[in-house]
């Protein structure tokens, strides 16, 4: 089983549409979470840090569950211009050298159209 | 330079040669990773530098893949006896890694490595 889970899709909306992707996690040691989006061609580039409490940049709600070990991204009122690659990252302490290493989910394609 | 950069961002190389890609992490952060990503698919993680302590190279597909860096600097990454699989864009980044800093993961351009 792989350490980060994403349904790869794709996800393929009308502009204005409301989508939301999942992601589970496996080792509930992990630390902080992160969505990041990759356009084609590109590198990936954070898009939002997600919270405990849960967290909102415009547009896009990022939510944490712990005790189910998931996150979730959800996308308002989608554009043209959100169509990407969306990957999820967990970074997980370790004890060892009391820093973290980041663990990155292979992503959910998103496809929005006119 | 403000960014996470690599060179060369683009290599064509014969099959069975060696090829040598390098990463400047952004100054100060103490980790780095390598990760591979063939094209249409997933970030493949390939080996990861924490500072002083001896690098994760639980990613490395085979033997023919080695990575070397100096302290907190440059990063190389080495393939030797390249084959057409290996052909794929080669991600650096870099991160301050404190948990702190919340430990948010920068990303070079990517070097694009074809073997042909």
């Amino acid at each position: 089983r792989k350490e980060v889970e994403q349904d790869p899709g794709p996800f393929n909306v009308p502009e204005g549409a409301t989508v939301a992707f999942n992601c589970t996690y496996s080792n509930s040691a992990s630390q902080s979470f992160f969505w990041y989006r990759q356009d084609c061609r590109k590198e990936p580039k954070l898009l939002m840090s997600v919270y405990s409490s849960g967290n909102e940049d415009g547009r896009f709600t990022a939510q944490l569950n712990r005790a189910s070990q998931y996150i979730s991204l959800l996308i308002r009122d989608s554009k043209l211009s959100d169509s990407a690659t969306y990957l999820c990252v967990v970074n997980i302490l370790s004890r060892n050298t009391n820093a973290g290493k980041s663990t990155f989910g292979d992503g959910t394609t998103l496809t929005v159209k006119p | 330079g403000a960014g996470v950069s690599q060179s060369p961002s683009n290599k064509v190389t014969e099959k069975g040669k060696d090829v040598e890609l390098r990463c400047d992490p952004i100054s100060g952060h103490t980790a780095l990773y390598w990760y591979r990503q063939r094209l249409g698919q997933g970030l493949e993680f390939l080996i990861y530098f924490q500072g002083n302590s001896a690098p994760d190279k639980s990613g490395l597909p085979s033997d023919r893949f080695s990575a070397e860096r100096t302290g907190e600097s440059v990063s190389t990454l080495t393939i030797q006896r390249t084959q057409q699989e290996d052909s794929a864009v080669y991600l650096c980044a870099s991160s301050l890694d404190s948990v702190s800093s919340g430990n948010t993961i920068y990303f070079g351009e990517g070097s694009w490595l074809t073997v042909v």
